[in-house]
């Protein structure tokens, strides 16, 4: 069964530094999102992203962050420098369209902690 | 104000008892998703069901049944016979149709299920 997957699992980093998440997501998915999920609360969205473009961004993307499909397989998160309150674990998720009915197929996630 | 809350935020039970999980959302659009999720010890999350909202007919699935409500804005979550596997954090999620694709889910509770 085709799954996102999501390299590293666990990222350790030092404050100010710049780290790069990976996701492979599902190979005939269109539409990509990147979630963050403080530890013992609620996942929250971050960012979707369709034919190269932002389609939806929260408040919390603010420019520290982007988010890249560089090649056919692979979307990435960037976060440029680091904060400590960027400790959290990031999901990334795709779907076939964006259309409501559709689920989204979560990865495992990447724990980021920044020292 | 919260779109999604789940009020309990922690739920013990022993084994083979019935459990509910409460769910309650705000929306102003008249088409939207409802959605909940499993996430063991373990991180990942775990699509369990999709309801839309022209849809209020129960859903059951094995020991698992969920109980739509429009008047009331809710969409409660029942686990029969609990087992010590069901032991989780359940999220339930909204997707609106003027919001994207985006999912936004509620606080979490965390389910204890003891032998």
């Amino acid at each position: 069964e085709p799954e996102v997957t999501q390299t590293p699992s666990h990222q350790v980093t030092q404050m100010g530094q710049e780290v790069i998440l990976r996701c492979v997501p599902i190979s005939n998915h269109l539409y990509f999102y990147w979630y963050r999920q403080i530890l013992g609360q609620k996942v929250e969205f971050l960012v979707s992203f369709y034919n190269n473009e932002i389609s939806e961004k929260s408040e919390i993307f603010d420019d520290q962050f982007s988010v890249e499909r560089p090649d056919g397989s692979n979307f990435t998160l960037k976060i440029r420098s680091t904060k400590l309150e960027d400790s959290a674990m990031y999901f990334c998720a795709s779907s076939e369209d964006n259309y409501l009915y559709n689920e989204q197929f979560f990865g495992p996630g990447t724990r980021l902690t920044v020292l | 104000a919260q779109k999604v809350t789940q009020a309990q935020t922690e739920i013990s039970v022993v084994e083979k008892e019935d459990v509910t999980l409460d769910c309650v959302y705000e929306t102003r659009d008249t088409t939207y998703y409802l959605f909940w999720y499993k996430q063991p010890p373990s991180g990942e999350l775990v699509f369990l069901i999709r309801r839309n909202s022209f849809d209020e007919q129960n859903e059951i699935s094995g020991r698992y049944s969920w109980n739509f409500q429009k008047s009331t804005s809710s969409f409660n979550f029942t686990i029969t016979a609990s087992q010590v596997v069901d032991s989780a954090v359940y999220f339930c999620a909204l997707s609106e149709a003027n919001a994207g694709n985006m999912l936004t889910f509620g606080g979490g509770t965390r389910l204890m299920v003891k032998p």
